[in-house]
């Protein structure tokens, strides 16, 4: 499978900042995923990117599949205390796949939001 | 229910003991995955089943690990003689097609002591 690096591993932020966190991989990626997981819940789906250069935006997450399709980076504007939890990237497990269910991980960007 | 259920929720297995984790997916997905998630890490892929043909085990760490799903539906993963590294949140995925979104579950925190 292909390994992918996540930073910063861990984050504190004051309500209202923004945050970005990005993933890197010595491998192309087609597909990008990024989740959220919250303490004792499975990761929850909250963007996917399909092709190189794509910005593309949930509510007040943006996240960009790099033009060299090797990074990924997720954004989030005026973050607010729900925003605390792990987020992982993801991508198929092997090059040229396009599954979404068979997934190599990141370590993790931790996010905790003080008020 | 409207999503992928996992029992138990919680399991301390004394090393040495056999374990079996169970896996509701969402009702009519065909295809189903189980993941390991070591603590402080993200979810590993074990293995993944398209029906009850199970296409890809290839995540599976040792042949203590044995998955089925053999109506198609529920999955069972099982590790035999537990070990300690084998200490984990073991979670299931679901989805409709293989090249759709899959739906976890809350995962079974599995500790061996």
């Amino acid at each position: 499978g292909q390994q992918l690096n996540q930073s910063p591993q861990s984050m504190f932020i004051q309500e209202g900042e923004d945050v970005s966190m990005n993933c890197t991989s010595s491998s192309i990626f087609n597909t990008w995923l990024w989740y959220k997981q919250d303490p004792g819940e499975g990761p929850v789906l909250l963007i996917a990117l399909y092709k190189a250069g794509e910005l593309t935006s949930n509510g007040r997450l943006t996240a960009q599949f790099g033009i060299t399709r090797k990074d990924s980076f997720l954004n989030i504007s005026a973050s607010i205390p729900s925003d605390v939890g792990i987020y992982f990237c993801a991508g198929p497990r092997f090059a040229g796949g396009t599954s979404y269910g068979k997934l190599t991980f990141g370590q993790g960007t931790i996010l905790t939001v003080h008020p | 229910g409207a999503g992928v259920s996992q029992s138990p929720r919680y399991k301390v297995a004394k090393r040495g003991q056999d374990v079996a984790l169970r896996c509701d997916p969402i009702s009519g997905h065909v295809s189903l995955f189980w993941y390991q998630q070591a603590l402080g890490q993200g979810p590993e892929f074990l293995t993944y089943f398209q029906n009850e043909a199970q296409l890809d085990k290839s995540g599976l760490p040792s042949d203590r690990f044995f998955a089925e799903r053999p109506e198609g539906s529920v999955s069972t993963l099982k590790i035999q003689r537990t070990q300690q590294e084998d200490s984990a949140v073991y979670l299931c995925a679901s989805s409709g097609q293989l090249n759709t979104e899959a739906f976890f579950g809350q995962g079974t925190r599995l500790t061996v002591v």
